[in-house]
């Protein structure tokens, strides 16, 4: 079957690091993607990663490795207006995205 | 950067009635648009699949009858929630993938209170 497995939340201190982490299994693979979602707003893009190694955006980096099914989101200098859910999703072979449960992250000043 | 919009933002309305949630791509032609459904501290919930010109396909336990999608053009999809009860309230999002297929993007969500 299909799964994707994420802390389900974390807590970190402004101006820290947080690294959160996602493993995936899918029939096929087309990409990891992250997304941020602030409570009662719909997801919002943060990165997309398809070849092994770290992607990195400003404060927010990606990390992929296809071999372990693995993918991390590094968050640097956290803000508070860091504190979301962020949404680990792989795409399959039918470009379907497999959704996780999300990791909500608490930032704390 | 492409943008979906979803109309309207939030809606109330009786239980029994029905209420139509529109999806468009403003600047960019999608020929697959999802529908999804969030019920409150919960993951997303992929409800059906929408493909230009075509029937949706619908995820196992949503009721084809009840939420009713349309997909007419590469712009333009809608969900109609029929015979609305209160246990259907919950944030309907939907996202457009572009004709690369690498990426979807989201809609800012409808909220949907039936009372």
């Amino acid at each position: 079957g299909q799964n994707i497995d994420q802390p389900t939340e974390m807590t970190a201190t402004e101006g820290a690091i947080v690294q959160i982490n996602c493993t995936y299994q899918t029939s096929g693979f087309n990409g990891l993607f992250w997304y941020q979602q602030h409570a009662g707003e719909a997801p919002t893009f943060l990165s997309y990663n398809v070849l092994d190694g770290l992607e990195e955006k400003g404060r927010f980096s990606s990390f992929l490795s296809r071999s372990k099914g693995y993918s991390y989101l590094l968050l640097k200098e956290l803000q508070m207006k860091d504190s979301a859910s962020y949404l680990c999703a792989a795409m399959d072979s039918n470009y379907q995205l497999i959704w996780g449960a999300g990791t909500k992250l608490i930032i704390k000043p | 950067g492409a943008v979906v919009s979803q109309h309207p933002s939030w809606v109330i309305c009786k239980s029994g009635t029905s209420v139509k949630i529109e999806c468009r791509s403003l600047d960019f032609q999608a020929t697959t648009m999802f529908w999804y459904r969030q019920f409150p501290k919960q993951s997303l919930m992929l409800m059906a699949t929408s493909n230009e010109g075509s029937k949706a396909t619908y995820e196992q336990g949503v009721e084809k009858d009840k939420f009713l999608i349309n997909h007419a053009s590469l712009t333009l999809s809608t969900l109609t929630v029929t015979s609305a009860h209160p246990e259907d309230s919950s944030f309907y999002i939907c996202s457009a993938r572009d004709l690369s297929g690498n990426e979807q993007y989201f809609g800012p969500g409808t909220r949907l209170t039936v009372t």
